[in-house]
C-alpha cells in the first residue's frame, strides 16, 4: 500500500473559526479511518473515527466526513480553542487478518486566541 | 492515563549499540502495537502483534524486532543503532486483533543515539 497525503501540514485559525484537515489514501480496500491528537510532548490520542459504511461521524464541534469513491476524508473542527492546538494525524487502516495502517504526515493547528 | 506503560521514559546509547523498549499493555486487552515517531515527522507504524503472534507488519527495519510474552507484554529489540533511529517510539494496545479497535498509546521512550 502507499502512504496517506495529509493536508495541510501547518495550519493557523483564529479562535471560534472553523478548522480543516484532509487526507487522501489510496488502498480502495481501506476501511477504518481515525483521527488522532497529539500535543506537545504527549501521547497520540484518539478523537474520532470513521468506518468505510458511514459517509458522516459528528462529536460536539469535531466531524469527520469520508468519500470512499474519491478516497479522501476531513477533519472539521468547528469553533475551535486555543485547547485544539496540536498535532492531528489521519490513517487510513485496512483491518483484514494481516492489517496495514498507513498515517498522515500531521498538520500542526494553531488557534490563536 | 491511558493504562499503557513503557519503559525506560528516556534511552540514552550509541551508536551500534542495541536496546530493549518495553511496553505493557492494559488490562485486558490482547493486542500491542510499535510506532516511531521521528522529531516533527509523523506516526510511523512498525508491528503489530496479538495474543502473542504477529498480525501485521509496517516499515520495520531489519536491525529491529519485537515480541509478545504470554503475560501479553511486548518488547522491541532495536540492534546495530544509527544515529537515525533516534526517535520517540510509542506502543499502543487495544481489545481485539484488528486496526478497527481503539488503540490507547502509552507515553512513549525518547531514544537518543549519540
Amino acid at each position: 500500500g502507499e502512504n496517506v497525503e495529509q493536508h495541510p501540514s501547518t495550519l493557523s485559525v483564529q479562535e471560534g473559526d472553523s478548522a480543516v484537515i484532509k487526507c487522501t489514501y489510496s488502498d480502495s480496500a481501506s476501511n477504518y479511518f481515525p483521527w488522532y491528537k497529539q500535543e506537545l510532548g504527549k501521547r497520540p490520542q484518539l478523537i474520532i473515527d470513521i468506518r468505510s459504511n458511514v459517509g458522516e461521524k459528528k462529536d460536539q464541534r469535531i466531524a469527520v466526513t469520508l468519500n470512499k469513491t474519491a478516497k479522501h476524508f476531513s477533519l472539521h473542527i468547528t469553533e475551535t480553542q486555543p485547547e485544539d492546538s496540536a498535532v492531528y494525524f489521519c490513517a487510513a487502516i485496512t483491518l483484514r487478518w494481516i492489517n496495514d495502517m498507513r498515517f498522515g504526515a500531521g498538520t500542526r493547528l494553531t488557534v490563536k486566541p | 492515563d491511558s493504562g499503557v506503560t513503557q519503559t525506560p521514559k528516556h534511552l540514552i546509547t550509541a551508536t551500534g549499540q542495541r536496546v530493549t523498549l518495553r511496553c505493557s499493555p492494559r488490562s485486558g486487552d490482547l493486542s500491542v502495537y510499535w510506532y516511531q515517531q521521528s522529531l516533527d515527522q509523523g506516526l510511523q507504524f512498525l508491528i503489530q502483534y496479538y495474543n502473542g503472534e504477529e498480525r501485521a507488519k509496517g516499515n520495520i527495519l531489519e536491525r529491529f524486532s519485537a515480541q509478545q510474552f504470554p503475560d501479553l507484554h511486548s518488547e522491541l529489540n532495536l540492534s546495530s543503532l544509527e544515529l537515525g533511529d533516534s526517535a520517540l517510539y510509542f506502543c499502543a494496545s487495544s481489545v481485539g486483533s484488528t486496526g478497527g479497535n481503539i488503540q490507547y498509546f502509552g507515553a512513549g521512550t525518547r531514544l537518543s543515539v549519540l
